[in-house]
């Protein structure tokens, strides 16, 4: 059963910091992994998407790295700004067989941008 | 597009009475999840369903759990009777296979309490 663990919980960084977020899964056998953005009381806002095949993706000042063989991934996050606060979700898709098309949701990490 | 939609986006109701959640998917996606979020357990997925039939339900707490998709653009999840414990956010979402790669878009969420 895949499990996917987010380091830390919380962080609270000053503005303009550069900032990693971690990702950890148990069964490397995986067709994606997406990370998603939620504003307090709102929904999750995808943000990046990187297939198994890949190490990274970019978007803006979001970079996301994948290391499938050790159950990893992080989200660097540049330049980090007050707007950046928020909580951000890590969630793999496992392999293309019946029933594997389902998201599993680490329990996020709730960043906090101070100005 | 708009987006997923979902209705309501607040539910109070008594305990003992039915619940009925309902989402709109993204236009033309044919995967519809829906997931129920809690501080203790977080996301959680429910159901899904592929080009409208229900795919796996083994995330449904209980009997009193049901959903449906009648049609490419609607899918409602009924609780009936409602418990206390069933208050949480429910998320609809939508993917698209293909080049789209399964990428999960979400709605707004349902905030439901049953007192």
């Amino acid at each position: 059963k895949q499990e996917v663990t987010q380091i830390p919980a919380a962080l609270s960084v000053p503005e303009g910091e550069n900032l990693v977020l971690n990702c950890s899964f148990t069964d490397s056998a995986i067709y994606n992994l997406q990370w998603f953005r939620q504003d307090p009381g709102k929904g999750l806002t995808s943000l990046l998407l990187i297939q198994s095949s890949q190490r990274e993706q970019t978007s803006g000042r979001l970079n996301a790295s994948l290391d499938k063989s050790s159950g990893r991934s992080t989200l660097y996050i540049a330049a980090s700004q007050p707007g950046d606060s928020a909580t951000y979700l890590c969630a793999v898709r496992g392999v293309r067989i019946q029933g594997a098309q389902k998201l599993v949701f680490g329990q996020g990490t709730r960043l906090t941008i101070n100005p | 597009d708009a987006g997923v939609i979902q209705s309501p986006r607040h539910e109070v109701t008594e305990m003992g009475q039915e619940v009925t959640l309902r989402c709109k998917p993204i236009s033309g996606h044919d995967y519809l999840f829906w997931y129920r979020q809690t501080m203790m357990r977080g996301l959680e997925l429910l159901i899904y369903f592929n080009n409208n039939v229900p795919i796996d339900d083994s995330g449904m707490p209980e009997d009193r759990f049901s959903a449906k998709m009648p049609n490419a653009s609607f899918s409602t999840l009924k609780i009936q009777p409602s418990e206390p414990r069933d208050s949480a956010v429910y998320f609809c979402a939508s993917s698209l296979e293909g080049k789209s790669l399964l990428e999960a878009f979400f709605g707004q969420g349902t905030r439901l309490t049953v007192v």
